[in-house]
């Protein structure tokens, strides 16, 4: 069973420009969750998806982020304008059961300069 | 509010050595504990769990053991290998707004050397 995948698993961009970040989770879990590790500190929770809706973003840290899960498939992570305190690793997750054990990607390496 | 706090790394030792990484961690009600560890260039993985008071979870020769009395799961190994050296997180999971979010520590670096 494939595992969940991220893609880029790094990316480079200057400040003021925009990335897309890419989830695919395990087949079959319709839980999908962003998290991420800013400069070496705690991974912190983002945003929560069940199927194609969100239950939960109160992690967001503003409204320069923008996720979606459109079909309830694959999951976008959008960042626009990118700016320096943005970079760091963006783990997806994701999980069978509302209260399953979460399963994590590779992560995305991002850095914006 | 929850959280969870772990030792400061990096943590150096020597192969065969014995490992303790500390995790004390502040919640509400009874969360279940988990530690995960990301290798070199490799994503999260799940090392162990407990879900209940007393519970000792245990892989790959690591053992934490979920102490409700002091909130604690401290992570213990006997005999650490080379292979070992990675970044450690403790976590606990929390039913919060409707979604069980995971509370990670900062992470503890673990080199071990030859």
């Amino acid at each position: 069973e494939a595992g969940v995948t991220q893609f880029p698993s790094h990316s480079v961009i200057e400040k003021g420009q925009t990335v897309t970040l890419r989830c695919d989770p395990i087949s079959g879990h319709d839980n999908l969750y962003w998290y991420r590790r800013v400069m070496g500190k705690e991974i912190k929770f983002l945003l929560h998806f069940v199927k194609e809706s969100k239950q939960d973003e109160s992690g967001m840290p503003n409204n320069r982020f923008l996720a979606e899960r459109t079909g309830g498939t694959y999951s976008t992570l959008k960042v626009q304008p990118a700016e320096l305190e943005d970079s760091g690793v963006y783990f997806c997750a994701s999980s069978q059961d509302r209260q399953g054990q979460q399963y994590f990607g590779p992560g995305t390496r991002l850095t914006v300069t | 509010g929850n959280s969870v706090t772990q030792m400061e790394g990096p943590v150096t030792l020597s192969e065969e050595a014995f490992l303790t990484i500390n995790c004390t961690y502040t919640a509400t009600g009874y969360p279940s504990l988990f530690w995960y560890v990301q290798y070199p260039g490799e994503g999260l993985q799940l090392l162990l769990k407990a879900t209940k008071a007393d519970d000792k979870g245990s892989n790959k020769g690591f053992e934490a053991t979920y102490r409700k009395e002091t909130t604690s799961f401290h992570l213990e190994k006997g005999s650490v290998q080379v292979s070992d050296s990675a970044v450690y997180f403790c976590a606990l999971s929390v039913l919060s707004s409707g979604t069980y979010k995971y509370i990670f520590g900062t992470g503890t670096r673990l080199k071990v050397l030859a």
